[in-house]
This record gives structure tokens, sequence and C-alpha cells, in this order.
């Protein structure tokens, strides 16, 4: 079973630049996660969808993040503009929402370093 | 609102001594509590998971994790050391099936030869 894939690995951009990141999550698995990790903590979630529709972007900055999946499969994420505190690694996630509690699946993330 | 605390940032400990770290969380509502391993430029992989019934839970790589409900901790315990241990350690929380995780700010261990 193939796992949950991002690209790009890596991204270096300037400060108001934009940037996206794009998650494939696993087959099957109708829920998908965004979670943004800081250097030195936790990931902490933005986004999640439940196939093509928004369950909580409660912590999102929506000034300047978005993010969609318009088919309920693949998903991206924007920051326009950024800033320099938005460099972290951008985790995607997914699980199968009937199991209960479902595990979630991370991908290998988007290192974004914002210059 | 759940919250995860895990203390100590860094644990450094010898190759084929027990590992040990710790993790307490605050939650209103019976939790669900993770362990996830994180190696460099990697994504997290699931350790184990605690859901309910038997309190000392097992997982990969020889991991465990007990339960303690009275004491609200989830430590996650290896008994000896391998070089290959050696990454960050995630505990997390959750309240229901699909709820978010909840992270704390991650522990990492280092394994000395």
């Amino acid at each position: 079973e193939a796992g949950v894939a991002q690209s790009p690995r890596y991204k270096i951009i300037e400060k108001r630049q934009s940037v996206a990141f794009w998650c494939n999550p696993i087959s099957g698995h109708a829920t998908l996660y965004w979670y943004q990790q800081i250097l030195g903590q936790g990931p902490k979630l933005l986004i999640q969808f439940q196939n093509n529709g928004v369950v909580d972007d409660s912590q999102l900055p929506k000034d300047r993040f978005s993010a969609e999946r318009l088919k309920g499969v693949d998903s991206t994420l924007k920051i326009q503009p950024a800033k320099l505190e938005d460099s972290a690694v951008y985790l995607c996630a997914s699980t199968v929402t009937s199991a209960n509690p479902s595990s979630q699946y991370f991908g290998p993330g988007t290192r974004l370093l914002v210059l | 609102a759940q919250s995860v605390t895990q203390l100590g940032s860094h644990v450094s400990v010898s190759e084929g001594a027990l590992v040990l770290l710790r993790c307490n969380y605050s939650s209103s509502v019976p939790p669900y509590l993770f362990w996830y391993v994180q190696y460099p430029n990697q994504g997290l992989q699931l350790l184990l998971k605690y859901t309910t019934g038997a309190t000392l839970v097992k997982g990969i790589n020889g991991f465990e994790a007990e339960f303690k409900k009275s004491e609200t901790s989830f430590h996650l315990t290896k008994p000896s050391a391998h070089m290959s241990d050696a990454a960050e350690y995630f505990c997390a929380v959750s309240t229901s099936g699909n709820t978010p995780l909840v992270f704390g700010k991650g522990t990492r261990l280092s394994v000395i030869a």
C-alpha cells in the first residue's frame, strides 16, 4: 500500500512570495489533515478535510493560508504572501474515517524556508 | 481542550539501557493516546496507541507504554536501547475517532555507544 505522498520535499522562497504544497493521501482515506511543525515543536493542526469539505480550519491563518481538496482526494496548501515565521515543515496526514479511533498516516513533509 | 506535556526535550541513554520517555496529558473526556517517532527528514510513524481496554500497550520496535488514568500519564519505555532508536518522539492525544491530534513538543532520544 502506497503511503501519503507530498511534494515538493524542500522549498526556499523569499518573504512575500507565494508557495504551494501538494498532498496525495492513501487511497480510500476520506479524512485529510495539514499540520505545521515549527522547529523544536510538535505538529500543530492547520486544517482538516472530510472528503472535499472542511471540518476544522480554526487554526488556519486565513489572511495568508488557503487549502483545498476539490475532488476529495489530492489537496493543496498555499501560502500567499509568505512571512519569515512560516518557515516550518508542513505535514500531510490521512486516515480512514470508519475506524474509531483511526490512526493517522503521515507523509514525509515539505520543508519550507522563508528568507 | 486537550494538551500534552513531554518532560525532557532531550534524553540520552547508553546502548542497551532502559529507555523512558515521559508524557502527561490533559483531557476533559476519556483520551485516545499515541506515540509517534520521527527520524530526520521523515514524516511521523506510529509506534503505538491506547484506545480502551488493556492499559499496557505494546508497539513496534520493542516499545510499550502504560496508560495511567490516576496519573494522567502515558510514558513510553523500551527495555534495551539500540542505536537505531535515536530519533524524535512525540506523544499525542485525541478525543474521538477523527479529531485532530494534539502533540507534545517532542523528546529527542540520543543513544550512546
